[in-house]
């Protein structure tokens, strides 16, 4: 089973709608959580980072980690067509702060 | 500009013939990490580099190597490349292990 599962999608969606990205991971000592977007042909822009539990919010973007579920959330408001794109989750722990795990990323489309 | 700068960004070669791809940043960054993206299974991390002469292996090392001479620069080397190595890399860098990692673009390396 890999330490981090994301469903790849791909996920459609209207312009305005609320869209909810999730990820389960394994591994309970993972305590720093990221969420990155990556455009076609672009490297992955981190959009989140949370340490442990709770919710983190940044304009239209919100972020939530269930430490006791071990699953995390990106929720993204009025979703507009410029944030159709690969959306990637990843976590470490503090005991192997060098190492890096990342979803395998799910496809979002916002049609107009 | 602060950029994690890749070279190549595309790369057509040859089974066995060794090449490298060089990896500058320029943020003072101490802890540089490289990964591969393939389909279907995300973003793998190959090595990472927690500060100058300081390196250790990721998920995926084997046929890679890695040097870290000078904080702004880390090198992936493939000594004998095949075909299993076609990918697409991306070095990232971040101040310190365990803050966010910026990417670069990338590198598309195609091995025949």
């Amino acid at each position: 089973q890999k330490e981090v599962e994301q469903d790849p999608g791909p996920l459609s969606v209207p312009e305005g709608a609320i869209v909810s990205l999730n990820c389960t991971y394994s591994n309970s000592a993972f305590q720093y959580f990221m969420w990155y977007r990556q455009y076609s042909r672009k490297g992955p822009e981190l959009l989140m980072y949370t340490y442990s539990s709770g919710n983190k919010e940044d304009g239209r973007f919100t972020a939530q980690v269930d430490k006791s579920s071990k699953y995390i959330s990106l929720f993204i408001r009025d979703s507009q067509p410029s944030d159709s794109a690969t959306y990637l989750c990843a976590m470490s722990d503090r005991s192997t702060l060098g190492r890096l795990y990342f979803g395998r990323g799910t496809q979002l489309t916002v049609w107009p | 500009e602060a950029q994690v700068t890749q070279n190549p960004r595309y790369l057509i070669t040859v089974t066995g013939k060794k090449l490298t791809v060089t990896c500058s940043q320029n943020m003072n960054h101490e802890y540089m990490s490289w990964y591969r993206q393939d389909p279907g299974l995300g973003l793998r991390q190959i090595y990472y580099s927690m500060n100058v002469e300081v390196t250790d292996k990721g998920d995926v090392p084997e046929g890679y190597k890695v040097s870290r001479k000078e904080k702004r620069n880390f090198p992936l080397i493939l000594e004998s490349p095949s075909p299993n190595q076609t990918s697409l890399y991306f070095c990232a860098s971040s101040t310190t292990v365990g803050q966010p990692q910026h990417f670069g673009d990338g590198t598309r390396l195609s091995i025949l």
